[in-house]
Formats: C-alpha cells, structure tokens, sequence
C-alpha cells in the first residue's frame, strides 16, 4: 500500500535557525513527489515538484530534495514568515496522489 | 500563472439545505479537477477525481449522491452538498492539474462550510 510519513509533526525554530523537514514514501513507481505550504484557513500553495532520485530544486531559502526513499525539505535562515504547515505528496503511476499529515513549523522572532 | 479560485470562501446553512461551491482555473484549462475535505489539523483526503464532460469517480466512502459533483467546462467544477448535516461541516478545497502531461495540482483558497 502507498503510504506518506512526514516528520516531525510539528518543528519550533528561532530566526535564522536551519533545518530539514522529512517525507518519507513508499509507492510501487514514483511518479512524481509534490510540497507544499499551507496557511490556516487556506488552501495550499504550490512549492516544487519532484521526479527522480537525485534531483533537486530550489526557491529562496527553501530546497527540496529527492532520494528513492525519501525527500527532505531543507530551509535556510528562516524567518516567522515562513511559519505554515508544510504537505509533502506522492503520486504513483497512473493513481492519484497521497498526502502526508504534514509538518507545523513555527518560526520565533 | 495556474491560479485556482472558488467562491463562496465561506458559507453558514442550516440542516437539510443543500450548498453549491464553485471552483474555477482562471488562467488554463483544466480537465481534471479534485476535491478535498480537511477536518482541523489534518492532512486533506480527496473526496472525487472530476473530468470534464464525464461523471465523478469517487473514493470510497465518499456518498455520491449526497456530494454532486458537476465538471461541465475546463474551466469550472462544482461541488454541491445536498441535505446538508453538522457533520458535512468541513473545510473544502478543490485543485486542478494543468492540461495532461502534468501532475501538479494547482489548489483553491478552499470553502469552509458550517451546518448548523
């Protein structure tokens, strides 16, 4: 069965702080890897897209990158506007796509 | 570019009526359209796959007969909740997939529906 796991559930850092969020899957056929941000009380925003093992992808101080096991979300000196849930998902061949439950960062000033 | 809007952003009924959301791609066509429901800190379950011009596929659980879901051009999917009960109460969010050689699913601000 398809299956998303993201951790941690919930992530506290202070400004400026780096970290790295984790999606780990496992799905007969990768078909494309998927993050993105949401807001509370939005819908979610669209971040990268992600296709094969090894590749990467960058927008300002966010960087996502794919193994054939996982994908992290690396972010570099944040700032408390980047504070939202972020959603990693996951589409095998021809299927639809699986949400993880998704990581709660929060980003003190 | 790939702009996904819906109308009403929120939406207050009582017990029994039934409630239309609408979901439009403004700037490309969508031939597939999805819609979601996402309870209060939780991830979104997909409720139904829209294609235009045919029926729903539904996922399993999902009562299609108490979630009309119409997709009648590439660029509008609606959603109505008939005979709607406190339990319908949710936030919904519809996305669309730019044309059909790609995966990425373009999300609405959502509609969050209260029953009362």
């Amino acid at each position: 069965e398809d299956q998303v796991t993201q951790s941690p559930e919930a992530l506290r850092l202070q400004e400026g702080e780096s970290s790295s969020l984790n999606c780990s899957y496992t799905v007969s056929g990768l078909r494309g890897l998927f993050w993105y941000r949401q807001d509370p009380g939005k819908g979610p925003e669209f971040l990268f897209t992600l296709y094969s093992a090894g590749e990467e992808k960058e927008k300002e101080r966010l960087k996502a990158t794919l193994t054939k096991k996982e994908s992290f979300l690396h972010i570099t000196a944040p700032k408390p506007e980047d504070s939202a849930t972020y959603l990693c998902a996951v589409q095998a061949e021809a299927s639809k796509i699986i949400f993880g439950s998704g990581t709660r960062l929060s980003i003190r000033p | 570019g790939a702009v996904v809007s819906q109308h009403p952003s929120w939406v207050i009924c009582k017990s029994g009526t039934s409630v239309k959301i609408e979901c439009r791609s403004l700037d490309f066509q969508a031939t597939t359209m999805f819609w979601y429901r996402q309870f209060p800190k939780q991830s979104l379950m997909l409720m139904a796959t829209s294609n235009e011009g045919s029926k729903a596929t539904y996922e399993q659980g999902v009562e299609k007969d108490k979630f009309l879901i119409n997709h009648a051009s590439l660029t509008l999917s609606t959603l109505t909740v008939t005979s709607a009960h406190p339990e319908d109460s949710s936030f919904y969010i519809c996305s669309a997939r730019v044309g059909s050689g790609s995966d990425t699913q373009y999300f609405g601000p959502g509609t969050r529906l209260t029953v009362l």
